[in-house]
């Protein structure tokens, strides 16, 4: 079956403006995870929704961030008034979610550039 | 929050040696410990995960090891493979928050 994809997979952008990546997870999975790779290092928890609960924004590192799953299913990471240290691989990863496999399978990431 | 620290970045072996890559984590209530393969330009994928109940964990030529009192956990690749080579990342998450948290990565080569 279908992986998680991810959309674009390129994405260069101008300082200030806005940017929006999409994530289409597994069918069937209830848990929706982003994550952001930054040049050579690990990746760093942004945001995760688990069915109807309200989403762990915890990770987000600024308001200028947010994101939305739309029926449990795709889900939008938003960007707002981007800045040059945005610049990094978005990774999107599913999991069945509660009761489920642990196991997060990984789409193949946003690389957004912001010049 | 939770911490991960990962050692070493990047270790090299001879083609049929062993690897093994260390992973300390700080938050006692985490009991999920899986460990991610990521080869260049491509996404990471789980190749072996542990949780807290047990000790240790084998697959083929993959183990997981966890000690829960020092809160560190390893990985073991023995008879490595050039095609082993990859950054290989350790993660931490408490069950059923689920998010992970991740090591730097260790970049490992395989020497042929």
């Amino acid at each position: 079956g279908a992986g998680v994809s991810q959309s674009p997979s390129n994405k260069v952008t101008e300082k200030g403006k806005d940017v929006e990546l999409r994530c289409d997870p597994i069918s069937g999975h209830t848990a929706l995870y982003w994550y952001r790779q930054s040049l050579g290092q690990g990746l760093e928890f942004l945001i995760y929704f688990q069915g109807n609960s309200a989403p762990d924004k915890s990770g987000l590192p600024s308001d200028r961030f947010s994101a939305e799953r739309t029926g449990g299913s795709v889900s939008t990471l938003t960007i707002q008034r981007t800045q040059q240290e945005d610049s990094a691989v978005y990774l999107c990863a599913s999991s069945l979610g509660a009761g489920g496999s642990y196991e997060q399978f990984f789409g193949p990431g946003t690389r957004l550039t912001v010049l | 929050g939770e911490n991960v620290e990962q050692h070493p970045s990047t270790l090299s072996v001879q083609e049929g040696d062993s690897a093994v890559i260390k992973c300390t984590y700080s938050d006692s209530a985490s009991n999920y410990f899986p460990w991610y393969k990521q080869e260049l330009g491509k996404r990471p994928q789980l190749i072996i995960d542990i949780r807290s109940n047990v000790g240790e964990k084998k697959d083929q030529r993959i183990a997981v090891t966890l000690n829960k009192t020092a809160k560190h956990f390893s990985l073991h690749i023995t008879e490595t493979q050039p095609e082993d080579s990859a950054v290989y990342f350790c993660a931490a998450s408490k069950i059923p928050s689920r998010q992970l948290t991740f090591g730097s990565g260790t970049q490992l080569t395989v020497l042929p």
